[in-house]
């Protein structure tokens, strides 16, 4: 969709080797958000944010790390890669938090290779 | 936490048929979402329920969210082609959305 874009869109990445995944937004949107998503398992949270700084963990966080220092980039961090984190990771941003009446607005996802 | 579960996780109809899918929660939602993610893309939001027992329709698509606020389905009337893709529901739970894992909906011409 207009207004965010991801970068890497592909990436193949050796274990052990650290990687940083860019989600980039123009809509001054104040939460974003990081999901993977596996076969069945649809999506889960990684970790959000709900502004500059300001980071949460979500229900899969571990091995994973996020930095925002500005509204528009949400940086997702992949510390020592392993083979369980290879996924589609999806980027999201929103204007509300819990009830977001016109949704979360995804990304084009990064499809992530850890050999 | 939060659970959302979503049957069935496939189904393959022919061109014309209907399609259902069905989201249940083991707690009360105050809203649900749904999404459409088409093969290799990302999900789009398509609509979100608010009210217990509201129904909301946008052409062939038929969303209803449950009188208890636990529930919801997403009925398509005579699927087409373009139909095609996974469907989600998602529901809130503390600071975030969890998305149900998703029913992928096949359509034969």
């Amino acid at each position: 969709d207009a207004g965010i874009t991801q970068s890497p869109r592909h990436k193949v990445t050796e274990t052990g080797t650290p990687v940083t995944l860019r989600c980039h937004q123009t809509e001054n949107h104040r939460y974003m958000y990081w999901y993977r998503q596996d076969p069945g398992h649809g999506l889960r949270l990684i970790h959000y944010s709900y502004g500059v700084k300001d980071t949460d963990k979500g229900e899969v966080s571990d091995g994973y790390s996020v930095s925002r220092s500005k509204t528009e980039d949400f940086l997702l961090t992949l510390e020592s890669a392993t083979s369980s984190q290879t996924s589609v990771y999806f980027c999201a941003i929103s204007e509300s938090e819990r009830q977001a009446p016109n949704g979360y607005t995804f990304g084009s996802g990064t499809r992530l290779t850890v050999v | 936490g939060q659970q959302v579960m979503q049957i069935p996780q496939y189904q393959h109809v022919q061109e014309g048929e209907d399609f259902t899918t069905y989201c249940n929660s083991s707690t009360t939602l105050s809203n649900i979402q749904w999404y459409k993610q088409r093969p290799g893309g990302h999900p789009v939001f398509l609509i979100q329920l608010v009210k217990s027992g509201e129904v909301k329709k946008q052409k062939r698509l038929t969303f209803q969210f449950g009188e208890a606020k636990k529930n919801s389905s997403l009925h398509i009337t005579a699927t087409q082609t373009t139909d095609v893709g996974t469907y989600f529901c998602a529901g809130p739970g503390g600071n975030q959305f969890y998305f149900g894992t998703g029913t992928s909906l096949t359509v034969i011409p």
